[in-house]
């Protein structure tokens, strides 16, 4: 199975600050085939299921702000949220879709300072 | 508008089966190429895939728990069902259905969830 390690595990901000959360995976995602990277950011609110946020490490989904960003290639991903809103409070995690059994990272836990 | 749901029994006693349903709609799964996955997620915790099944009627496991796991999928395509035989405490979770327009494709949509509790 490839491993996903997510960093950190938590995280306080105040609103206007910039944050980056990290994803590791433990073999490359990227597809020789299309060089699309299998690596997908979700956000989670209490009570609620995942939200898509970015997929293919860098393509932000429909409806989703522009202050979240998704970056990086092979085994190593960021998403950073720019300019954090009180809505964004919330658990992050990353997904790789590049190979069965798909894995998660531990999450990122988004929390006001 | 794409929508899935999950439903389940809530509560369940150790080495029971259990077996959990979602209704979707918004989309066929007969349609080339889509997929309906469960995914679940302990209290506090992070998300494990499970199972999955595609357009085709094919089937793909975690193998760390292939032996106790059978999806399935109604002959009319709106519905998707999962069987966990012989839970026990670790089953405890709240069981996700989520939609993905291809095998290698990232999960879109996602149901509600409904939580399990495994407890004697």
């Amino acid at each position: 199975d490839i491993v996903m390690t997510q960093s950190p595990f938590s995280l306080a901000v105040s609103e206007g600050e910039m944050v980056t959360i990290n994803c590791k995976s433990s073999q490359s995602l990227l597809s020789s085939g299309n060089q699309k990277n299998y690596l997908a950011w979700y956000q989670q609110k209490p009570g609620q299921s995942p939200k898509l946020l970015i997929y293919y490490a860098s393509t932000r989904q429909s409806g989703v702000p522009d202050r979240f960003i998704g970056s990086g290639s092979g085994t190593d991903f960021t998403l950073t949220i720019s300019d954090v809103q009180a809505e964004d409070l919330a658990d992050y995690y990353c997904l790789q879709h590049y190979s069965s059994p798909n894995t998660f990272g531990a999450g990122t836990k988004l929390e006001l300072k | 508008q794409v929508t899935l749901k999950e439903s389940g029994p809530g509560m369940l006693q150790p080495s029971k089966t259990l077996s959990l349903t979602c209704s979707f709609s918004g989309f066929s799964l007969s349609t080339s190429g889509m997929v309906v996955s469960w995914i679940r997620q302990p209290s506090g915790k992070s998300l494990e895939w499970l199972a999955a099944i595609d357009w085709d009627g094919d089937k793909y496991y975690n193998p760390s728990l292939k032996s106790r796991l059978t999806v399935s999928k109604d002959t009319s395509n709106t519905q998707v069902f999962l069987k966990i035989t012989s839970v026990d405490i670790a089953d405890t979770a709240t069981y996700y259905c989520a939609r993905r327009r291809d095998y290698g494709s990232y999960f879109d949509y996602w149901g509600q969830g409904v939580m399990v509790t495994v407890s004697s």
